[in-house]
């Protein structure tokens, strides 16, 4: 079934710095969403783009979409500690079973 | 408003065993999804229940089933319990079926299988 691959699988930065996760996926979408997990928890919402919008912000968070390369990239600016966490895009698919799609996860990892 | 509440949180089982899990969405969400969260797998896809009705579900062997109710909660089972399916179990209630909107995801619940 098509899922989303996230790039890289594992990323550590120092706090402060900014941290960029991709995400690729292989056929057409309505939506692509972004969640974040805490180790052994459930996951939470950060951003929903729809297949027509390029960019959204949220707070630190910058996520864009490109539907022509089938990819999206997530940008968490002036990490702190507490944004240790993995990451995961979820695809809305286009045609298909109508079910969120998730990818492996970017485990982020940030450096006091 | 309350969140998606997963009981219970942690389960230790027996081979051959069965087991049943339950979520409860947010008030007014009709659609319950159920994931499986292993480390070699990652978030694999159950089934989703909207209306009291399975609309979709993943590829996973007979022995999974859920159902639910009127009230929108959802349960969970699995039969003949194997020692693969040690993982986390998410549920995540939604509006609207579909992935079309935010899901809204569950503490979730730890089987353990031995």
């Amino acid at each position: 079934s098509q899922q989303g691959e996230e790039d890289p699988q594992a990323l550590s930065i120092q706090e402060g710095e900014n941290a960029t996760m991709n995400c690729s996926y292989k056929t057409s979408i309505n939506n692509l969403q972004w969640y974040r997990q805490n180790s052994g928890r459930g996951l939470v919402h950060l951003i929903l783009i729809r297949s027509n919008e390029r960019e959204k912000h949220s707070g630190r968070l910058r996520v864009t979409l490109d539907t022509s390369k089938k990819s999206s990239s997530l940008l968490i600016t002036a990490s702190r500690a507490a944004d240790t966490a993995s990451y995961f895009c979820a695809t809305d698919p286009f045609e298909g079973a109508q079910k969120l799609v998730f990818g492996q996860g970017t485990r982020l990892t940030i450096n006091p | 408003k309350a969140g998606v509440t997963q009981t219970p949180r942690y389960l230790i089982k027996t081979r051959g065993q069965q087991v049943t899990l339950s979520c409860s969405p947010i008030s007014g969400h009709r659609s319950v999804s159920w994931y499986q969260q292993t480390p070699g797998q990652g978030l694999q896809f159950l089934f989703e229940y909207f209306s009291e009705t399975q609309r979709n579900k993943g590829n996973f062997p007979g022995r999974f089933s859920g159902r639910q109710f009127s009230n929108s909660r959802s349960e969970m089972n699995v039969s003949t319990l194997e020692l693969g399916d040690s993982a986390l179990y998410l549920c995540a209630s939604s509006q609207y079926p579909g992935g079309k909107t935010e899901a809204f995801f569950g503490q979730g619940t730890r089987l353990t299988v031995v």
